[in-house]
């Protein structure tokens, strides 16, 4: 998975905080993608983005939950009042382009308490 | 939503042995994708497969892509320890951008 860096690796947060996860992409490229993964299950798409542009977000709860992908830095998603059931593991992907193989990063693994 | 099931959902097998794994579906994919992913890192991309009846081999994995484009199945022959991890597959709706669904996935076990 060398190329697409996720931060925090691990990130701890209190019921009612809000949790910033980082994705940043391979060199050169400029479409990402966001997963949840839930322990014993596969991933579940969240939103698919390119830059300043989100082009899916049909996966993405609708309250509380929302991502961007800024023309400069890494896309962050972006998690408001987090609650017990947000814990997961969150990946991302990112592509050359459209219908190119997704590159996975390492996750960051979320924990409410 | 389109739906992947792969089976079995657990297998633990000794050194040596061979086994298949599998990933159904309702629903057509214009192309689909296998991953393995270990405890603490992101999926490994293994192998696309797009036409309908395609077989592909990777050392001693065989990946065979149904005819009709709706499952896959993932052979593994003489397994090793070093196989050990979860088995994903994953199918592209078409759409016109890499829209995956994954399957809940296959956690395998190699036994030395």
């Amino acid at each position: 998975n060398a190329g697409v860096m996720q931060n925090p690796r691990h990130l701890v947060r209190r019921r009612g905080q809000e949790a910033r996860l980082r994705c940043s992409p391979m060199k050169g490229h400029s479409h990402v993608y966001w997963y949840r993964q839930l322990p014993e299950e596969g991933l579940k798409f969240m939103v698919y983005l390119q830059k300043e542009n989100i082009i899916d977000e049909s996966g993405m709860p609708k309250e509380r939950f929302s991502a961007e992908f800024p023309k400069e830095g890494p896309s962050i998603l972006r998690i408001q009042q987090v609650v017990r059931g947000d814990s997961a593991a969150y990946f991302c992907a990112t592509t050359q382009g459209s219908n190119q193989p997704q590159h996975f990063g390492d996750g960051t693994r979320l924990s409410i308490l | 939503t389109q739906l992947l099931e792969q089976s079995p959902q657990f297998l633990s097998i000794q050194e040596g042995e061979n086994l298949t794994v599998y990933c159904n579906s309702s629903s057509v994919f214009s192309s689909l994708q296998w991953y393995r992913q270990e405890p603490g890192e992101g999926p490994v991309l293994l192998v696309t497969v797009v036409t309908g009846g395609e077989v592909k081999k990777l050392k001693r994995l065989t990946f065979q892509f149904g005819d009709a484009r709706k499952d896959s199945s993932l052979h593994i022959t003489a397994a090793q320890p070093g196989d050990t991890g979860l088995y994903l597959c994953a199918g592209d709706s078409g759409e016109n951008f890499n829209k995956f669904y994954f399957g809940s996935g296959t956690k395998l076990n190699v036994k030395p």
